[in-house]
């Protein structure tokens, strides 16, 4: 079956740097998305790789293997508004988007 | 401001009393979809449209409707809503079904079917 895999939850402080992993598995790839969603929000995307390497926008970077199947978004300078909890989306081969279950991020002061 | 409009943000209703919740883009949007999002179970797909009059299953599409009349909206209609739909749902969309990597949701519908 498809799936992706994510921690469940991650905490941290204020000024920290924090990855959150995502390992997939499903039939076909085109792309690895990462999305953010506050409580009670709707989640807005952050980032997006096709390729492997790393993309980087602002605090947040994004990095894909593709031959790893396996993908991770970097947050650092952590501020406490990123508390929020944190998606991986992988589109497959039946162009389908799939979510992971998301990574709770806690940041404390 | 580019948005999707997600119309009521809180329902509560009985089962079997058909709804609809109604979903507008104002970004030109080719493809809309809805999801449902439910603790533990990430995001899952109810229905997507590629453009005017071309929808489709997701992973999850039992006991909902959609159409497509219009660019801008994607209504999700239930016609007999059970208490296990439950839960909180968003519409959203992508500039093409290419593009659905990156994809703008609306603010989401927390409904409770008693």
């Amino acid at each position: 079956g498809q799936s992706l895999e994510q921690p469940s939850e991650v905490t941290a402080v204020e000024g920290a740097i924090v990855q959150i992993n995502c390992t997939y598995q499903t039939s076909g790839f085109y792309g690895l998305s990462w999305y953010q969603q506050h409580d009670g929000g709707a989640p807005t995307f952050l980032s997006y790789n096709a390729l492997d390497g790393l993309e980087e926008t602002g605090r947040f970077s994004s990095f894909l293997s593709r031959s790893d199947s396996y993908g991770y978004l970097l947050l650092q300078e952590l501020q406490m508004k990123d508390s929020a909890s944190y998606f991986c989306a992988v589109r497959d081969g039946t162009d389908k988007l799939i979510f992971g279950t998301g990574t709770r991020l806690q940041v404390f002061p | 401001e580019a948005q999707v409009t997600q119309n009521p943000r809180y329902l509560i209703t009985v089962t079997g009393k058909k709804l609809t919740v109604t979903c507008s883009q104002n970004m030109n949007h080719e493809y809309m979809s809805w999801y449902r999002q439910d603790p533990g179970l990430g995001l899952r797909q109810i229905y997507y449209s590629m453009n005017v009059e071309v929808t489709d299953k997701g992973d999850v599409p039992e006991g909902y409707k959609v159409s497509r009349k219009e660019k801008r909206n994607f209504p999700l209609i239930l016609e007999s809503p059970s208490p296990n739909q439950t839960s909180l749902y968003f519409c959203a969309s992508s500039l093409t079904h290419l593009a659905k990597n990156i994809q703008y949701f609306g603010a989401g519908t927390r409904l409770s079917v008693l």
